[in-house]
């Protein structure tokens, strides 16, 4: 595609309710990131894949956070049993896959958890 | 742990003015830093991407340099205009996989 895609763009939920947010990067980008922006702050790192590939996932912040690329392409991030404090914007990024590439982000899925 | 700080966290200067932020970080071994744009609402624009064995990078009215020594790096941006009003994000890599460090970002508005 074009660039890097995100749905839904907005999604509110109650606090308890699962939600997913669906990441689809550039196609034939080997790289996957997922990030977390609270409001007022930098995006801070949450996972990344390498094709399917889940080889960090040190920034996810407790084990109600899932992420998956199950075919190397669409990413899926799902977030369970959601509490107010997950309010935040999710960013996905992909790049070709060396640390010095450039890395294209999407526009974000809002999260606002009531 | 690599630590990204951006200052000011807000800026505000008249159209025509020349736009200086500053990034630092604290570990030099980065293996690239990337400038963004982030408008409200939406995700994070490129603007400059700089490889570790660069000094500088520039595309139109903008210029970034780097100096990893020191840990720092800076974004003029020239004869700014109303449309460069946005929050500029500057981020490291440091990892072999490219997970970035980010800075919380510096708010600029120009005024007309």
């Amino acid at each position: 595609g074009a660039g890097v895609s995100q749905s839904p763009r907005y999604k509110v939920a109650k606090r308890g309710q699962d939600v997913a947010l669906r990441c689809d990067p550039i196609s034939g980008h080997v790289s996957l990131f997922w990030y977390q922006q609270a409001l007022g702050q930098g995006p801070e790192f949450l996972t990344y894949f390498q094709n399917e590939a889940q080889l960090d996932k040190s920034g996810l912040p407790s084990d109600r956070f899932f992420a998956e690329r199950p075919e190397g392409s669409v990413s899926t991030l799902k977030i369970q049993r959601t509490q107010q404090e997950d309010s935040a914007v999710y960013l996905c990024a992909s790049s070709r896959g060396l640390a010095g590439d450039e890395q294209f982000f999407g526009p974000g899925t809002r999260l606002t958890v009531l | 742990k690599q630590e990204v700080t951006q200052i000011p966290a807000a800026l505000s200067v008249p159209e025509g003015e020349n736009l200086v932020l500053n990034c630092s970080f604290t570990d030099s071994a980065i293996y690239n830093l990337q400038w963004f744009r982030q408008d409200p609402g939406k995700g994070l624009t490129s603007l400059l991407l700089i490889q570790s064995s660069q000094r500088e990078q520039t595309s139109g009215r903008l210029n970034a340099s780097l100096d990893k020594s020191s840990g720092r790096s800076t974004l003029y941006i020239a004869a700014s205009q109303p449309g460069d009003s946005a929050t500029y994000l500057c981020a490291v890599v440091t990892d072999s996989w490219g997970k970035f460090q980010f800075g919380a970002g510096t708010q600029v508005v120009v005024t007309p």
